[in-house]
């Protein structure tokens, strides 16, 4: 059983530009997450998510960002605009749809240098 | 929301020496985890511990869920442990999103 996959491992964009960040949850998860970790700052949750649903967004800066998980497909985070304060490594995890307390497994994270 | 602590901020260690790593919460908790972060920057996934104790190889950990604390135990350890260690929950109220601490710096010399 694959784990979370992420991709693209590393993103190079400059100011101005757009970041597109993937995550397919691990097979028979439908819950997923986005944190980031910020340089010298701890991991911070962003959004959580559901098949066509976002449950929880209370994480997510109030610009620039939006996430997706559509039914088909990876789920998306989308930042537009990048500026250098967006740098950091996203991590998205996956739990099962068990319930609302279950382990969250994560991936190995995007990492995003902006120029 | 709730907080999270985590103590000590660093560690250095010689290598086959043993540790407790701590983490303390404000609320009660519905889910705790504890993570290790390599130098390669992964999370990985070391215990699902919001109550109880849990073994796994060289690492066991312990949750008094009523006392709001967690305790992470690496007997004899090796290079490779070196990294950092996080602590994360979820609250009874906060929904499934994961609050982690500021995290243990552990570097395990020979």
């Amino acid at each position: 059983n694959a784990g979370v996959m992420q991709n693209p491992r590393h993103l190079v964009r400059r100011r101005g530009q757009e970041a597109r960040l993937r995550c397919s949850p691990m097979k028979g998860h439908s819950h997923v997450y986005w944190y980031r970790q910020l340089p010298e700052e701890g991991l911070k949750f962003m959004v959580y998510l559901q098949k066509e649903n976002i449950i929880d967004e209370s994480g997510m800066p109030k610009e620039r960002f939006s996430a997706e998980f559509p039914k088909e497909g990876p789920s998306i985070l989308r930042i537009q605009q990048v500026v250098r304060g967006d740098s950091a490594a996203y991590f998205c995890a996956s739990s099962p749809a068990r319930g609302l307390a279950d382990t969250q497994y994560f991936g190995p994270g995007t990492r995003l240098t902006v120029l | 929301g709730i907080q999270v602590e985590q103590s000590p901020p660093d560690l250095i260690l010689q290598e086959g020496a043993n540790s407790t790593l701590r983490c303390n919460f404000s609320d009660s908790v519905n889910n705790l985890q504890w993570f290790h972060q390599n130098p390669w920057g992964q999370l990985i996934n070391l215990f699902y511990i919001p109550s109880g104790t849990k073994q796994n190889g060289r690492l066991s950990a312990t949750t008094v869920a009523t006392e709001r604390y967690s305790l992470l135990y690496i007997s004899s350890s090796q290079t490779t442990d070196s990294g950092v260690y996080f602590c994360a929950v979820s609250g009874l109220g906060g929904g499934n999103k994961l609050t982690f601490g500021t995290g243990t710096q552990l570097k395990v010399e020979l």
